[in-house]
């Protein structure tokens, strides 16, 4: 069956530290996958997408990797601060002229002073 | 410029009734998809309209439809409401390139607020 899996559990990590979540999907063969950012109450928000093709990714404090051989990708935010505190949501979409989003059940993520 | 906006922001309902959420998507934007997420869930893929068409449909029943309007804003109607229904519904707006004769949505997609659902 196609599944898209995320830690459940929350991560809590000290401020500065790095975060690293985690991504792993099986039975689908995604041309794209995207990472988005979801505060409580609120709608999603875009901060990251890597093709099928491409290993790394980065945006500022930001990172990400994708691996089409083993279906996950590790999504990485550097020197993380109490604002970054979240659940992070990642997606998995295709190429076809049409842009479905296929999303994991999060990992919310902690950041403590 | 204003994101994408969606209304009510609440709505409580009871089982049998019909609800109808809006969204306006970001202005230039002309795809429109629908989410329903549960608590505790990710997002889940309801509808994808552009060019005033559907383009794409999730797995849900017939009592679920959309549409969308000439300004691209659209509609979300539920019928026959169950208590399962109560969740965030979130409307979600793309960009669209053209390459010849060859529409195409862009990746990124902006979502709004959502509108919360209650059925009881």
């Amino acid at each position: 069956s196609q599944k898209i899996e995320q830690n459940s559990e929350a991560l809590n990590i000290q401020e500065g530290k790095t975060a690293t979540l985690t991504c792993n999907y099986t039975n689908y063969s995604p041309a794209y996958l995207q990472w988005y950012r979801q505060d409580p109450g609120r709608g999603p928000v875009f901060l990251l997408l890597i093709r099928e093709n491409e290993k790394e990714k980065r945006k500022e404090r930001l990172k990400v990797t994708f691996d089409t051989t083993l279906k996950q990708s590790l999504f990485h935010i550097t020197a993380s601060q109490p604002a970054d505190s979240a659940t992070y949501l990642c997606a998995l979409s295709f190429s076809g002229g049409y842009n479905k989003l296929i999303f994991g059940a999060g990992t919310r993520l902690a950041v403590h002073p | 410029d204003a994101g994408v906006t969606q209304s009510p922001t609440h709505l409580i309902k009871t089982r049998g009734q019909h609800v109808t959420l809006r969204c306006s998507p970001i202005s230039g934007h002309k795809s429109v998809s629908w989410y329903q997420q549960v608590l505790g869930q990710g997002p889940q893929f309801i509808f994808q309209y552009y060019e005033k068409e559907e383009r794409g449909r999730g797995n849900f029943p017939d009592r679920f439809s959309a549409r969308q309007f000439p300004n691209y804003s659209s509609e979300l109607n539920v019928n026959a409401l169950l208590l399962g229904d109560s969740a965030l519904y979130l409307c979600a707006s793309s960009l669209i390139w053209t390459s010849g004769r060859r529409s195409v949505v862009t990746n990124e997609q902006f979502f709004g607020p959502g509108t919360r659902l209650t059925v009881l």
